[in-house]
């Protein structure tokens, strides 16, 4: 079945620092790929996606590329805000078996705190 | 445009008895999808509806059931409650319901069992 791997968390920065949090796939069809994330006491934020492989998403500074021949989807920002501090999720929408049209299959979750 | 919302945010019941949380999608959406968040098994979906008829279903029991209305709007019923129900539910909506189109989270409801 489908899975999504995130990098074991939490992950703490100082501000300004580089931020990457890995995450990598398994899938039967060729997903579309999400990162969400979730400040506290919220529900879900896009944050950004990708459709096809080669595609790279964009948001707020940060990015992630979609990597067929890896299987991975790593999320970047060059310089991270206290404010970025909340938890992120990657997640891929699978088309195999043309049955998975609502679901989302999610990551574990990574958790980022950003001290000033 | 108004985002999606759940009511009632917060929720404490107790085992054996049942519970009915609603979603509304934002004006337009057609597919309605529902997530059970908890720290141990994360996010795991439950099941999704377009156009009043489930459309792909998750893992769970049959204690859990949803329905969509003609507007759109959704509910999940979860009877004979468990303490291992406690979890945040998250209601998501989407445009048509393809694959590579944003989901779109509600702020979810979060339910105590005791």
């Amino acid at each position: 079945g489908n899975s999504v791997t995130q990098m074991e968390g939490p992950v703490t920065l100082s501000e300004e620092a580089f931020l990457t949090i890995n995450c990598t796939y398994t899938a039967t069809g060729y997903p579309s790929l999400f990162w969400y994330v979730q400040y506290p006491g919220e529900g879900l934020q896009l944050l950004l996606k990708a459709t096809k492989a080669d595609d790279k998403g964009s948001n707020k500074g940060f990015e992630a590329t979609y990597r067929k021949e890896t299987t991975s989807f790593h999320l970047e920002k060059g310089s991270v805000q206290v404010s970025d501090s909340a938890v992120y999720f990657c997640a891929l929408s699978d088309p195999a078996g043309g049955t998975s049209y609502g679901k989302l299959t999610f990551g574990q979750g990574t958790i980022l705190t950003v001290h000033p | 445009k108004a985002g999606v919302t759940q009511t009632p945010r917060y929720l404490i019941k107790t085992r054996g008895q049942q519970v009915t949380l609603s979603c509304s999608p934002i004006s337009g959406h057609r597919s309605v999808s529902w997530y059970q968040q908890t720290p141990g098994q994360g996010l795991q979906f439950l099941f999704e509806y377009f156009s009043e008829t489930q459309r792909n279903k998750g893992n769970f029991p049959g204690r859990f059931s949803g329905r969509q209305f003609s507007n759109s709007r959704s509910e999940m019923n979860v009877s004979t409650l468990e303490l291992g129900d406690s979890a945040l539910y998250l209601c998501a909506s989407k445009l048509a319901g393809a694959l590579q189109e944003t989901q779109y989270f509600g702020p979810g409801t979060r339910l105590l069992v005791l």
